[in-house]
């Protein structure tokens, strides 16, 4: 079993819509969680720390339940510029597990 | 501020030929990262290195490749032979010190073939 599990998607959704999708990890002992965004042919960045409480950033809302190992991110608004694969990233002492990666791709 | 720097960009050669892949971290991070992409394996972290001193390097595939990291502010990653199947996009990626639950900033990757 893969350590972080995403679904791959493609979400194709039109501007102005809302997406979300989420992610799910093995190790429960996983002590903390981010969202990174690549964009193709680039780096990925990084998009936002989870925490447990939830937190926003903008149009982005992340949410974490460590009850049933699985991490969320929604995008309200989604502009064309949102359109990217999105990294669902879980870490244990120094170790990042990255998923496979969530496509979305906003179109006009 | 300088983000994470890695050289080459890409790099293209025959199969048999020495490869070295160079990283300079953020000035002040003292945990560096090497990762490998490529669309079968996603990302796989190859070797981590913590105050220049390799601590995991599990993930290196095998005996062709080696990294080092003889002061804070480089790295290289070196595979000798190289072969077709080690065509991947390179990442190097560092962290500060605060801790080890920090995110990592990944530098801009080199774009490997081996033809």
């Amino acid at each position: 079993r893969k350590e972080v599990e995403q679904d791959p998607g493609p979400f194709n959704v039109p501007e102005g819509a809302t997406v979300a999708f989420n992610c799910t990890y093995s190790n429960s002992a996983s002590q903390s969680f981010f969202w990174y965004r690549q964009d193709c042919r680039k780096e990925p960045k990084l998009l936002m720390s989870v925490y447990s409480s939830g937190n926003e950033d903008g149009r982005f809302t992340a949410q974490l339940n460590r009850a049933s190992q699985y991490i969320s991110l929604l995008i309200r608004d989604s502009k064309l510029s949102d359109s990217a694969t999105y990294l669902c990233v879980v870490n244990y002492d120094y170790k990042l597990s990255f998923g496979a990666g969530t496509t979305v791709t906003v179109r006009a | 501020d300088a983000g994470v720097i890695q050289s080459p960009r890409h790099e293209v050669t025959e199969m048999g030929q020495e490869v070295t892949l160079r990283c300079k971290p953020i000035s002040g991070h003292n945990s560096l990262f090497w990762y490998r992409q490529t669309m079968m394996r996603g990302l796989e972290l190859l070797i981590y290195f913590n105050n220049n001193v390799p601590i995991d390097d599990s993930g290196m595939p095998e005996d062709r490749f080696s990294a080092k990291m003889p002061n804070a502010s480089f790295s290289t990653l070196k595979i000798q032979p190289s072969e077709p199947r080690d065509s991947a996009v390179y990442f190097c990626a560092s962290s500060p010190p605060t801790g080890s639950n920090q995110p990592q900033h990944f530098g801009d990757g080199t774009r490997l073939s081996i033809l």
